[in-house]
């Protein structure tokens, strides 16, 4: 069965640069969300969309925006990078008619230097 | 404060004994109990749900009660074996339709069972 999907799975960037995260839900999901675990942490959720609107918002900092596509696949598109950005960043989907469970993808490791 | 707190972050048993593994949690009032298991490195996996209305939930050999009276969800593990060590994460969902479902999550137990 096809998963959530996310790219890159790795990502090295300097302080004060700009990254963007992609994730493509599984098929006829509609909703998305995003979360960021710190090392040893527990995943800490960021924003969700559903049908391409935000749906909910979380701890995500200013510097940090996100959106749903038409084909329903989101972008985090996270901008003057800290330190502390450093983390694994997970998308997952469900579907809207049926919401109950999130399915996760396999992260994007972001380490920023 | 809201607080979700899962029993010892390291819970070592040996091979084809039961894991219990606890989850309680304060000023929530959750729709849902999920509990998802996450190997190092890797995207939690969803392993059992169970609603506010619902007691105990099985599938194979994972068990899962709710008690919403003393606010704690036992997950059990029967006949354990090696390739279920991981971490085991419980998650709340607050979802009754007027929002969508953000989890809040647990900081997990790390389950080690040796042979």
């Amino acid at each position: 069965a096809a998963g959530v999907i996310q790219s890159p799975r790795h990502l090295i960037k300097e302080k004060r640069e700009t990254a963007t995260l992609k994730c493509y839900p599984i098929p006829r999901h509609d909703t998305v969300y995003w979360y960021q675990q710190g090392p040893g942490q527990d995943p800490q959720f960021l924003i969700s969309f559903y049908e391409k609107m935000q749906s909910d918002k979380g701890s995500i900092p200013d510097r940090f925006s996100a959106q749903q596509f038409s084909d329903y696949h989101s972008e985090l598109n996270m901008s003057s990078l800290e330190l502390g950005d450093s983390a694994l960043y997970f998308c997952a989907s469900s579907s809207g008619q049926t919401k109950e469970t999130q399915y996760f993808g396999p992260g994007t490791r972001l380490l920023v230097l | 404060s809201q607080k979700i707190e899962q029993n010892s972050e390291a819970l070592n048993i040996q091979e084809g004994k039961t894991a219990t593994l606890t989850c309680n949690y304060t000023n929530y009032s959750p729709a849902y109990l999920q509990w998802y298991r996450q190997d190092p490195g890797r995207g939690p996996v969803f392993l059992l749900l169970i609603r506010e209305n619902e007691k105990e939930k099985r599938k194979e050999r994972l068990k899962v009660t709710f008690d919403t009276t003393l606010k704690q969800s036992l997950f059990h593990i029967t006949a354990s074996q090696p390739a279920d060590s991981a971490t085991y994460l419980c998650a709340l969902d607050l979802y009754r339709g007027s929002t969508l479902g953000r989890l809040y999550f647990g900081r997990g137990t790390q389950l080690t069972v040796w042979p």
